[in-house]
């Protein structure tokens, strides 16, 4: 079974800074996708950004970008130029690449505070 | 344009009530899960599906039922509630596009 492994319960950056939240999965397969999930205050699970394993190139969605290490089984994400509305709890996603196993592993989650 | 909600949002069950979370979805997706959230243990899978019709067990699906008679709805049951189900309840489906999670319902077993 895959397992998602996030070590940073919480982490504090100061607004216009950059943070950088640290996943590490345990896996057998070759291919997969990882994700990042945003949860505000709200509840809502918002996604952030996505990788599939087979891409070398590490994704990027505007301030957030990835540092995808595959050998090392490491998926950190970065925000750039924090903002106040980044305040939120940070989830690390696993999903098998194979079809009828589609299930999303979570990480622990990391508490992010922005600090004005 | 609903997405998936979840019905109730919120709940207090004594020890040994039953109840019924619905998780409903207007977008035709095949596959369903529900998560529960604890502090510091992330979501965790209780039961998902992958069709109407179908259900199978996630990661930690002991005192739960769950049932997917019509494609829209997913039901998870709980016969006889514990203080340890106390707890944030999310359903998720999966289409094309990714995944959708409902808003939650935080049930509290007193």
């Amino acid at each position: 079974a895959q397992t998602v492994t996030q070590s940073q319960p919480e982490m504090s950056v100061q607004e216009a800074e950059t943070v950088t939240l640290s996943c590490t999965y345990d896996t057998s397969e070759s291919d997969y996708y990882l994700f990042w999930y945003k949860q505000p205050p709200s509840r809502q699970m918002i996604l952030v950004i996505r990788q599939e394993a087979y891409k070398q190139q590490n994704a990027t969605e505007n301030r957030f970008s990835v540092n995808f290490q595959k050998a090392a089984k490491s998926f950190s994400l970065k925000i750039s130029d924090s903002q106040l509305g980044d305040a939120a709890m940070y989830f690390c996603a696993y999903r098998s690449y194979n079809f009828g196993n589609e299930k999303l592993t979570f990480g622990t989650g990391t508490r992010l505070t922005i600090i004005p | 344009n609903a997405g998936v909600t979840q019905t109730p949002k919120f709940r207090v069950l004594k020890t040994g009530q039953s109840m019924t979370l619905l998780c409903a979805q207007d977008m035709n997706h095949e596959y369903m899960y529900w998560y529960r959230q604890d502090p510091g243990m992330g979501l965790r899978l209780i039961h998902y599906s992958v069709g109407e019709g179908t259900t199978a067990k996630g990661e930690v699906p002991d005192g739960y039922n769950v049932s997917r008679l019509k494609k829209q709805n997913f039901l998870l049951g709980l016969e006889s509630a514990a203080p340890s189900q106390t707890s944030v309840y999310f359903c998720a489906t999966k289409g094309p596009s990714g995944y959708t999670f409902g808003s939650g319902t935080r049930l509290t077993v007193v």
